[in-house]
């Protein structure tokens, strides 16, 4: 079964900062989506970005950038130039190419600090 | 385009009720799972639902059912409700299985089920 490891249960930036949140994942499949999910308050999760297994380059969109280590099954997120809007808790997700079910981490709280 | 609704978005029912959960996708999609999320737990694949047939089904006693209809709306009833079925409850809609190759689920905001 497919595992997502996030370490990190919570984490601060100051506004302007940057910060990187770091996501593991185990699986035996070569085809797959790593996704990066935020959840604020409002609880509802929504998508900041998303890396197909199958490319090399790392996905950008905006101040967000994943690092994709595929041997290491590693999938961190790096938020450039804080904002408070930020501040929500993150989650990192693996799906298969195969099957629809999403497999979460256990979150990160990010905290932005005025 | 409309996001994924859910309805209600707050719920408090007794122990040995039964509670019913429902979830509009976003126009298309056709394809609807939903996940339980508590703070011990975490996120966890209930269910999906494609063509009003379900497609995959997690590791939830029985008591958890759920069905979609022929325009893609999808209901999620619990019965017989324990205390620990506390939670909030999410739906997803996507693509997958129409043969669209965009790999990203959108979820609505939820409802909150409290059970006392």
């Amino acid at each position: 079964a497919q595992t997502v490891t996030q370490s990190q249960p919570e984490m601060s930036v100051q506004e302007a900062e940057t910060v990187t949140l770091s996501c593991t994942y185990d699986t035996s499949e070569s085809d797959y989506y790593l996704f990066w999910y935020k959840q604020p308050p409002s609880r509802q999760m929504i998508l900041v970005i998303r890396q197909e297994a199958y490319k090399q380059q790392n996905a950008t969109e905006n101040r967000f950038s994943v690092n994709f280590q595929k041997a290491a099954k590693s999938f961190s997120l790096k938020i450039s130039d804080s904002q408070l809007g930020d501040a929500a808790m993150y989650f990192c997700a693996y799906r298969s190419a195969t099957g629809n079910q999403f497999y979460f981490g256990t979150g990160t709280s990010l905290t932005v600090i005025p | 385009k409309a996001g994924v609704t859910q309805t209600p978005r707050y719920l408090i029912k007794t122990r040995g009720q039964q509670v019913t959960l429902s979830c509009s996708p976003i126009s298309g999609h056709r394809s609807v799972s939903w996940y339980q999320q508590t703070p011990g737990q975490g996120l966890q694949f209930l269910f999906e639902y494609f063509s009003e047939t379900q497609r995959n089904k997690g590791n939830f006693p029985g008591r958890f059912s759920g069905r979609q209809f022929s325009n893609s709306r999808s209901e999620m009833n619990v019965s017989t409700l324990e205390l620990g079925d506390s939670a909030l409850y999410l739906c997803a809609s996507s693509l997958f299985g129409t043969g669209d190759l965009t790999p990203e689920a959108f979820f609505g905001q939820g409802t909150r089920l409290t059970v006392v």
